[in-house]
């Protein structure tokens, strides 16, 4: 069964520490990978994907993410992290196998990400 | 930029009441999703539609229908609103992926509706 895990629940960062959020994944194929973040009551923000090539991709606001087939991982980091990253960050995997090419998305449960000054 | 709309921020609706959450996108996008958002369970995929008149069922399907009468705008319905439907109801579109291309799968988000039914 395809699926997709964040083992943290929440991530707890000193202001200008690196960051990392962990995200697994298990695909029968070739998976398309990304990552979304969510401010408080708000929607979901794309951040960054991988589909295919160079395994770092860079995102938005200075987050970059490493495909690791080998691991199944695709764990989000940032240099250097913001009291304004603080949010909720979901990675996500696409099924190739459900829904043919219309893109749907698992999702993991989400990680809170909390940045103290 | 693309804009994914969703009438309502807050509703409170009554257990048996019909519900209808709406969500509009002005980027022409074939697909349309419905999600819900629940703490501890991250998003759940309720149904989706990659054309007019069309849809099919996601995850979670029980509860709930759909419709699709025109590409821009996407309905959720609850025929009859129940108090393990108070979630955060989510709606997203994406532009359609063709087999043998680079999947533009990039799902946008429109903020959502926080649903509490009493």
């Amino acid at each position: 069964a395809q699926s997709v895990a964040q083992p943290e629940d929440q991530v707890n960062v000193a202001e200008g520490n690196p960051l990392t959020v962990k995200c697994t994944y298990s695909v029968s194929g070739n998976p398309y990978l990304f990552w979304y973040v969510q401010y408080p009551n708000r929607g979901l923000q794309f951040l960054l994907k991988y589909i295919t090539g160079d395994n770092l991709v860079k995102g938005s606001y200075g987050f970059e993410a490493e495909f690791n087939k080998s691991q199944t991982s695709f764990h989000l980091k940032k240099p250097s992290a913001l009291v304004s990253d603080s949010a909720l960050y979901f990675c996500a995997v696409r099924d190739p196998n459900y829904g043919g090419s219309q893109g749907n998305l698992i999702f993991g449960k989400g990680t809170k990400l909390s940045v103290k000054p | 930029d693309v804009k994914v709309t969703q009438s309502s921020r807050y509703l409170v609706k009554r257990t048996g009441e019909k519900v209808f959450l709406e969500c509009v996108q002005d980027m022409d996008h074939e697909n349309m999703f419905w999600y819900r958002q629940d703490p501890g369970l991250g998003l759940r995929l309720i149904y989706f539609s990659y054309d007019v008149k069309m849809k099919e069922k996601g995850d979670i399907p029980e509860g709930y229908s759909v419709s699709r009468e025109k590409k821009e705008r996407f309905s959720l319905i609850l025929e009859s609103a129940s108090t393990n439907q108070t979630s955060m109801y989510l709606c997203a579109s994406s532009l359609y992926s063709g087999l043998g291309t680079l999947a533009k799968n990039i799902q946008y988000f429109g903020a959502g509706t926080r649903l509490s039914v009493l």
